[in-house]
């Protein structure tokens, strides 16, 4: 198995709403990251966890909160968000953090903020 | 700074016809460099990647990239573009200072393929 799945597709929420989005992999990576991608635009960096820890957080809003139960699950949860935050949500796996190791690619979730 | 540069927004060319995109890269140390193609609404896929060795890449779908150390350059090429080869392309490298953990990608490239 070499898919990292993301769920759900697409997601539509107000202001003042919580929702989550969750991404899983069973390839045994660990390393597993949250990206920001704008239309046609590069991903931007939000979140790295190594072996379930969180490595890096590039000082993303705390109205975006990461969260990871295992080595397979990573969540992102979303509280109070701005129209601005609505974009493509990529979820990557790697098998380490190593820079040589291939990121792999979630489909991604497209929010839309009201 | 560790940086990559895409100076093509756009890249047009016939099906059938070699293409190339190109990329550049400034990077402290041995580069670390990966190709990476998106379709509309959907992830990136990994295509090639450059760690060492053979300075001539092949990866998926039969693109190749070759590495040049001299100009700083890793461009992706194909010798007959399909028109499904039609996507945003992003060239991108690790990021050394952070251990690896951050990519640093490429603005991207437009691939447009006429029939």
């Amino acid at each position: 198995d070499t898919e990292v799945t993301q769920t759900p597709k697409h997601l539509v929420m107000g202001m003042t709403n919580k929702k989550s989005l969750k991404c899983e992999q069973h390839m045994g990576h660990r390393a597993m990251y949250w990206y920001k991608q704008k239309a046609k635009k590069p991903p931007e960096l939000m979140f790295v966890y190594s072996y379930e820890k969180l490595s890096i957080n590039e000082s993303v809003p705390s109205r975006f909160s990461p969260e990871c139960p295992n080595s397979s699950l990573l969540n992102l949860h979303l509280h109070a968000l701005q129209p601005e935050d609505s974009a493509l949500y990529l979820c990557a796996s790697s098998p380490d953090s190593g820079r040589g190791d291939t990121q792999y690619f979630g489909p991604g979730t497209r929010l839309t903020v009201l | 700074a560790q940086s990559v540069a895409q100076p093509e927004d756009q890249v047009n060319v016939a099906e059938g016809n070699p293409l190339t995109v190109k990329c550049t890269y400034s990077v402290s140390g041995n580069p670390y460099l990966f190709w990476y193609v998106q379709y509309p609404n959907r992830g990136l896929q990994f295509l090639l990647k450059y760690i060492t060795g053979d300075n001539l890449v092949k990866g998926s779908y039969g693109f190749e990239a070759e590495f040049n150390k001299s100009q700083t350059s890793f461009h992706l090429k194909k010798p007959s573009a399909l028109v499904s080869d039609s996507a945003l392309y992003f060239c991108a490298v690790r990021d050394p200072n952070t251990g690896g953990f951050k990519t640093i990608f490429g603005a991207g490239t437009r691939l447009f393929v006429k029939a």
